[in-house]
Order: C-alpha cells, then structure tokens, then sequence
C-alpha cells in the first residue's frame, strides 16, 4: 500500500537556526498538509496545500514557517529561526482530490530545539 | 469555528466493549472522522461518517447524529493492541480538506 514518507525520523537543532522537514507524499493525491504535535497534546492544523499554493493556514503558521513543492514529490516545511516552542512532532499527510476523503499521515519528524 | 470534545481517558479489559463518545461543535458539518494513534506513530483512519448512523469495520463501528452533534466509536472484542489514543476529527469550513482534531481519548486495555 503507497505510504506517506518523511525524513528525518528526528531533528534536534538550535534555537535561532533553520530546519527544513521533508516529505514524499503518496502519488496521486493532490492536497497536502502539515500538522504538529507537542507532546501529549492533540494534532494541530498547521497549513494545506493544493496545486502549488497555500490554500489555508492556522494562526501558528506565521512568518517563521513555508511550505514547497520544489518538484513532484517532494513536499517541504521550513522553519527559518527555530524558538523552543517548535519542539514537536510534524505530520505530514495528504489526500485524493475529493476534500472529504482521508488523510494518510507520515510517521512523523520529531524536532527538538534546544 | 470548531470544537471537539471527547474523554481523556478510558480503561477497558480484553475482551470488553468500550465506546469512545465525542461531541463537536462547528459551522458546517462534512462528517465526522475517527483516527488511531499509538505511542509516537501516526495518526491512522478508522472511519468517516457524514450520514446518521452507524458504519461497521469489523471489530470498530462509528455513530453519528448530526441533529445532536454527536458521534462515537465503538471497540467490540477489545485486544492489547487497540491501546491507543483515538481522535475523532471534522473537517473545516473552508474547502481546503483541513481536519480538525479532538483533543483524543488515551484507551488502555488491561489483561
């Protein structure tokens, strides 16, 4: 069964410095989305993405955070200056055409910033 | 906007039926989701509802009345490996597929 991919498994960075999270989704779906994670918290919204643009954003995802698609596969979120507060595991998952399908989620990077 | 809320935690035997219950609140409804997850993995989907009813997989069954805004999951024949955190889910109002998620219900199944 085609699967979501995300690389890498962990990130531990510093505080101030930028991160790129990277993700394969499957094939042929066309919506794609980034979700976070604290620790013991619930999945949170970050952004969905649909043919080569943003197509909605929650409030975390300000100024520090973008999202690409540099080719066909590959999907990518950068945090440009890491706080503490990053820290979290980030979902990357997509979706088929129909808005109401399921999204298939990645296993998941887990970032520390210390 | 929209709200989900659903128990924290619940505690079933091997075996047992346990039913996970979740209410939400939201300004246009397309269905109601459940998704597991265990320790660190990924969210994975159980079941989406978007009519009144009930939608069997197997041992897991999903409810919905819309009229009470109202959904759950049931576990029939619960096995150790059903612990897990279950979040039931609704899609946003905007046409973005955007699922918004309970905050999750920890369910530990106990020998």
């Amino acid at each position: 069964e085609p699967e979501v991919t995300q690389t890498p498994s962990h990130q531990v960075t510093q505080m101030g410095q930028e991160v790129i999270l990277r993700c394969v989704p499957i094939s042929n779906h066309l919506y794609f989305y980034w979700y976070r994670q604290i620790l013991g918290q619930k999945v949170e919204f970050l952004v969905s993405f649909y043919n080569n643009e943003i197509s909605e954003k929650s409030e975390i995802f300000d100024d520090q955070f973008s999202v690409e698609r540099p080719d066909g596969s590959n999907f990518t979120l950068k945090i440009r200056s890491t706080k503490l507060e990053d820290s979290a595991m980030y979902f990357c998952a997509s979706s088929e055409e129909d808005r109401v399908s399921p999204l298939h989620f990645g296993n998941g990077t887990r970032l520390t910033v210390t | 906007g929209q709200s989900l809320e659903q128990p924290s935690e619940v505690t079933a035997v091997e075996g047992a039926i346990v039913q996970i219950n979740c209410t939400y609140q939201t300004s246009g409804f397309y269905g109601l989701s459940w998704y597991q997850q265990h320790d660190g993995g990924a969210p994975t989907f159980l079941s989406y509802n978007a009519l009144d009813g009930l939608e069997e997989t197997g041992r897991f069954s999903s409810f919905l009345s819309r009229s009470d805004s109202y959904g759950y999951l049931l576990l029939q024949e619960l096995q150790m490996k059903d612990s897990a955190s279950y979040f039931c889910a609704v899609f946003g109002s905007g046409n973005t597929g955007k699922l918004i998620f309970g905050q999750g219900t920890t369910l530990q199944v106990k020998p």
